[in-house]
């Protein structure tokens, strides 16, 4: 079956502006988590969704960054007021449920703010 | 918190040679152990697993076992093939529950290529 999918792939924007990415993750997965993959930070963990539910945001680097999950599918992370150093390539994943499943990652999207 | 640390490399080896990167972890209870590997223009896969101690993960040729007693899980490979270039990242999972369950915590990657 189709796997996690991002859009858009890439995305280059000006500092300032606001930016949403999308996650459609893997049909009947419950849960769906955000990273980030940067040079600077490698790969760290934003937020995760329980169906719509977020019980762990510790990862979201500022309150510019928000998350939400309607209908227990489709996730889109919104930042504003972009800045340099949210540059990076954001990933998606999905898993069956919140446990030690496997997590399926998407393509990502990078992420350019000139 | 939970962390991970991996040889960073880069590694450069000839084809056929024998493949170590080591990984150990800080985590507090019983966390799962992960490798991934992203190849060059692909997203990150799920290379193995171990979900408990001395359990061993195995794949394309690849293993890893899960040392509580050295907090390691390193990655062995006997013969790389050039297709094995790519970069190998060592993660683990919380396993106490709350609120952080399930959420991956990554090591640094590690670059591997692989000369014919």
């Amino acid at each position: 079956g189709a796997g996690v999918s991002q859009s858009p792939s890439n995305k280059v924007t000006e500092k300032g502006k606001d930016v949403e990415l999308r996650c459609d993750p893997i049909s009947g997965h419950t849960a769906l988590y955000w990273y980030r993959q940067s040079l600077g930070q490698g790969l760290e963990f934003l937020i995760y969704f329980q169906g719509n539910s977020a019980p762990d945001k510790s990862g979201l680097p500022s309150d510019r960054f928000s998350a939400e999950r309607t209908g227990g599918s489709v996730s889109t992370l919104t930042i504003q007021r972009t800045q340099q150093e949210d540059s990076a390539v954001y990933l998606c994943a999905s898993s069956f449920w919140v446990t030690t499943d496997t997590q399926y990652f998407g393509p990502g999207t990078r992420l350019t703010v000139l | 918190g939970d962390s991970v640390t991996q040889m960073e490399g880069p590694v450069t080896l000839s084809e056929e040679a024998f493949l170590t990167i080591n990984c150990t972890y800080t985590a507090t209870g019983y966390p799962s152990l992960f490798w991934y590997v992203q190849y060059p223009g692909e997203g990150l896969q799920l290379l193995l697993k171990a979900t408990k101690a001395d359990d061993k993960g195995s794949n394309k040729g690849f293993e890893a076992t899960y040392r509580k007693e050295t907090t390691s899980f390193h990655l062995e490979k006997g013969s790389v093939q050039v297709s094995d270039s790519a970069v190998y990242f060592c993660a683990l999972s919380d396993n106490t529950g709350g609120t952080s369950y399930g959420k991956l915590t990554f090591g640094q990657g590690t670059i591997l290529t692989v000369h014919p």
